[in-house]
């Protein structure tokens, strides 16, 4: 009964290849997230999606992209990764249904991404 | 705009009982608590909502000051499975449905 699943959960990309992660829901959920956490650190919201309402941080490098075809399934594309970029990359999911959270955003298991 | 966490880390024996704060310089909505172990995602733990009541289950429980834009997680009695790193995620009053999370406090539970 997994609710949040990212896929692959350990990803191998090269200074500079392109690589794209997915993350998918069963919730139905009209909100999803994708944050970025490196070691011994909080994670870090990238962007978000409210429906197909696409929401940048301010400081989200260009790199990032984000695609989400449907309400269950989202993407996020590293365009030319550095080895900066390598961290665990974490999906989450909340049900926005008036001005504020009622619930939490669900997690999914990460995926963890290295740049050789 | 990150919520200071605190402290930064603890170390407890089986039994001990710690509490976590989690302050912030913004209006807050909400605050939710999650718990995470090395290598794998955040595991939500309890949300505080303003004007919500004081929540707990088992042997954690959390509060919310709303004057002070101030959460407190306190854990009791602790188990060696208490053992990770803690987050706060606040709400901002002014960013709705977005969480930024606090530095963490590590938590070690010691036999």
């Amino acid at each position: 009964d997994a609710m949040v699943i990212q896929n692959p959960r350990y990803q191998v990309t090269q200074f500079g290849k392109p690589v794209t992660l997915s993350c998918s829901q069963t919730l139905n959920h009209n909100v999803m997230y994708w944050y970025q956490q490196k070691s011994s650190q909080a994670p870090k919201l990238l962007f978000h999606y409210y429906d197909k309402d696409f929401n940048n941080e301010a400081d989200t490098p260009d790199n990032f992209q984000s695609r989400r075809p449907n309400t269950s399934f989202c993407f996020l594309d590293i365009r030319s990764p550095g080895l900066g970029d390598a961290a665990m990359y974490l999906c989450a999911t909340s049900d926005r249904t008036g001005d504020y959270s009622t619930d939490t955003q669900y997690f999914g298991p990460g995926t963890r991404l290295t740049v050789l | 705009q990150q919520p200071v966490q605190s402290p930064q880390a603890v170390i407890l024996r089986e039994g001990e009982d710690a509490v976590i704060n989690c302050s912030s310089s913004k209006a807050l909505y909400s605050v939710h608590w999650y718990r995470q172990k090395h290598g794998e995602a955040p595991v939500f733990l309890m949300i505080l909502l303003k004007g919500g009541e004081q929540k707990g289950h088992d042997k954690i429980s959390a509060s919310f000051n709303e004057k002070k834009q101030q959460s407190s997680l306190y854990l009791t009695a602790s188990q060696l499975s208490y053992s990770g790193t803690y987050f706060c995620g606040t709400e901002r009053e002014d960013s709705s449905y977005k969480l930024i999370f606090g530095s963490g406090t590590r938590l070690l539970v010691r036999p």
